[in-house]
């Protein structure tokens, strides 16, 4: 069966230090991977997105950056955090191209200070 | 431009009584449609889906969703509310437009709170 993995869970970074946020799916191949942030605990705001290898579409320009290494693995990177960079980070992957929905890490809930 | 609506942000009910949480659509062609929920700190979990077929989706937890074409609609049923039902729901659409990075256009989530 496919699983996603997401770490790490919790996380508190002072402003300007660097990000890496790590997402792995086993079980599937060629996965599209997803990141979004949510902030306030309510909307998901799609940050990148990727159907391949080194394939990363962004959606929202920022102080974030995204890259896949590999074809199970997705990173969200910053160089410098801001204060608003806090929030809570969702990894998500899919199938293509059937018509399926997401399947959701458990999250990552950062905290710039 | 294809969106998703949650008209409510909060939903109260009391344990015992049917809940409905509202969605509505807009998008060009077919609509692909999705509920997903949020325990607090969590990720989301895919509750149900409609892709084609029967109109009222039955899916996990006891939840079912009713299709409505003509109303545009996707609410999100349940015939007996829990406590442990309590969390953030989420609608969404898939983005037709998007092909195969199958993109998925989330609404703003309304809260679910059921009382004792």
């Amino acid at each position: 069966s496919q699983t996603i993995h997401q770490w790490p869970a919790t996380l508190v970074q002072p402003v300007g230090s660097p990000l890496s946020l790590e997402c792995t799916v086993e079980g599937t191949s060629n996965p599209n991977l997803y990141w979004y942030r949510q902030a306030a605990g309510r909307g998901l705001q799609l940050l990148f997105y990727s159907v391949g290898i080194g394939q990363i579409s962004s959606e929202v320009p920022q102080n974030l950056s995204a890259s896949r290494p590999q074809d199970r693995q997705f990173i969200l990177s910053s160089k410098k955090l801001l204060l608003s960079d806090s929030g809570f980070y969702l990894c998500a992957w899919s199938g293509s191209p059937d018509p399926q929905g997401y399947t959701f890490g458990s999250g990552t809930r950062l905290t710039v200070v | 431009a294809q969106s998703v609506a949650q008209p409510e942000d909060q939903v109260n009910v009391a344990e015992g009584n049917p809940l409905t949480v509202k969605c509505t659509y807009s998008v060009s062609g077919n609509p692909y449609l999705f509920w997903y929920v949020q325990y607090p700190n969590r990720g989301l979990q895919f509750l149900l889906k409609y892709i084609t077929g029967d109109n009222l989706v039955k899916g996990s937890y006891g939840f079912e969703a009713e299709f409505n074409k003509s109303q545009t609609s996707f609410h999100l049923k349940k015939p007996s509310a829990l406590v442990s039902d309590s969390a953030l729901y989420f609608c969404a659409v898939r983005d037709i437009a998007s092909g195969g990075y199958n993109k998925l256009i989330f609404g703003a989530g309304t809260r679910l709170a059921v009382h004792p």
